[in-house]
């Protein structure tokens, strides 16, 4: 069936690193374009990351822009986000999401609503 | 970056009775790109509506969205147990990509 399985969470200090996975399964990953988002503990929604199918666009959130990047390898049907420089504030649930992909504006831009979800990741940066 | 607002923050309801979401825009959303998500405490969330008024698939058709420009609406026509829950709008028109701060819809 239709899945994203995210891994990768865990405790790390701050200034720390962390690498998260997306595995998908059940549509077209290397067609889509994906994204991550977080929501930090009795919080709302925050979007992260998106990057086009072929890598050949990848658009960041101001609050981890040069901290974060988002990477995929389409033969493993597989999302990363390499996270550096961590701070008490990127503690969170990291879901990552696939793009509706109606519209260009989606498939290109990132421009789009997010159709499938994954269970998510906890990420927690604390000393 | 456009920020979005939801109200009320909390709607107290009984099962059967029709829940209004409203979500304002602090700047025009193109083309009308505004999602709304639903999210049951300890669940991911989940599209309901896209384009600010087409359902998602397999979503009911008690759930309906509408509105342009800076205010759009959720409104579920009958409340069922499974509804009470957090609902998100979101929207997609113009990068950054935002989400407003939530709708609680609680048994009353």
């Amino acid at each position: 069936q239709v899945q994203l399985v995210e891994s990768g969470g865990g405790v790390v200090q701050p200034g720390g690193s962390l690498r998260l996975s997306c595995a998908a399964s059940g549509f077209m990953f290397s067609t889509s374009a994906m994204h991550w988002v977080r929501q930090a503990p009795g919080k709302g929604l925050e979007w992260v990351a998106f990057v086009r199918y072929d890598e050949g666009n990848k658009l960041y959130a101001d609050s981890v822009r040069g901290r974060f990047t988002i990477s995929r390898d389409s033969s493993k049907n597989t999302l990363y986000l390499q996270m550096n420089r961590l701070r008490a504030e990127d503690t969170a649930i990291y879901y990552c999401a696939k793009g509706l992909g109606l519209y260009p504006s989606g498939r290109q831009l990132g421009r789009d609503a997010f159709d499938i979800w994954g269970q998510g990741t906890m990420v927690t940066v604390s000393s | 970056e456009i920020v979005l607002t939801q109200s009320p923050g909390t709607l107290s309801l009984s099962p059967g009775e029709r829940a209004t979401l409203s979500c304002r825009a602090s700047q025009s959303v193109s083309s009308a790109s505004l999602a709304w998500y639903q999210q049951r405490p300890g669940q991911t969330p989940r599209l309901l509506i896209y384009g600010a008024s087409s359902r998602a698939t397999g979503i009911p058709d008690r759930f309906s969205g509408s509105g342009s420009g800076t205010d759009f609406t959720l409104t579920i026509s009958r409340l069922e147990p499974e509804d009470f829950a957090m609902y998100y709008c979101h929207q997609y028109g113009s990068s950054p990509l935002t989400f407003g701060g939530g709708t609680k819809v609680e048994i009353k």
